[in-house]
């Protein structure tokens, strides 16, 4: 089955405890990226990749770390979470560009830095 | 520059009435235009999109949309609302020249009464 896998779906952590969000996609997609929601807000970009080793921020970007080693996982990097990352993540790609082909959503991981 | 704006945040319509959530877009650049359905716990699915020809578009789940150039605008529409439609729908908007940004509106949840 063609899907993106997020792990974890929930986690709870602590102020500045480094942790990792795995994003992996079956579907050789070009193109990633890292939304976060919050209410009222919507969905803001934070980083996304074009292909293997080519990252760029995208609107909110601080506090955030990305790697593409591999086409197929895109791991979002939180070095010294704070409180005012709390909110829900969501990994996403796309075969060449979201612009004309749309996103691929994975079911999302609720982070809660306390 | 790209935005998206969608009326009402919170919508309730009775079973098997018409369903209208609108969404209006700012764009300097001929549009692409997508709908997207959150289901409670779920990551977000394409329900339907836009980027040229036929202006209206119909989609998954009996939904559709209209691109109306002279309104900016792309309300999305379902003649009779099913219990499980309840969901939050967003609005995107991106385009051919901008592929990397892809601009979200700050969602609609859909109520719907039995």
């Amino acid at each position: 089955e063609a899907q993106v896998t997020q792990n974890p779906r929930y986690l709870i952590t602590v102020t500045g405890k480094k942790l990792t969000v795995t994003c992996s996609q079956n579907m050789n997609h070009e193109y990633m990226s890292w939304y976060r929601q919050d209410p009222g807000l919507g969905l803001r970009q934070i980083y996304y990749s074009m292909n293997v080793e080519v990252t760029d921020k995208g609107d909110v970007p601080e506090g955030y770390k990305v790697s593409r080693k591999e086409k197929r996982n895109f791991p979002l990097i939180l070095e010294s979470p704070s409180p005012n990352q709390t909110s829900l993540y969501f990994c996403a790609s796309s075969s060449r560009g979201p612009s004309s082909y749309g996103y691929t959503f994975g079911s999302g991981t609720r982070l809660t830095v306390v | 520059a790209q935005s998206v704006t969608q009326l009402g945040s919170h919508v309730s319509v009775s079973e098997g009435a018409l369903v209208l959530l609108r969404c209006n877009y700012s764009s300097s650049v001929p549009p692409y235009l997508f709908w997207y359905v959150q289901y409670p716990n779920q990551g977000l699915q394409l329900l339907l999109k836009y980027t040229t020809g036929a202006t209206l578009v119909k989609g998954i789940n009996g939904f559709e949309a209209e691109f109306k150039k002279s309104e900016t605008s792309f309300h999305l529409t379902k003649p009779s609302a099913h219990m499980s439609d309840a969901a939050e729908y967003f609005c995107a908007v991106s385009n051919s020249n901008t592929g990397n940004q892809f601009y979200f509106g700050t969602g609609t949840s859909l109520t719907v009464i039995p």
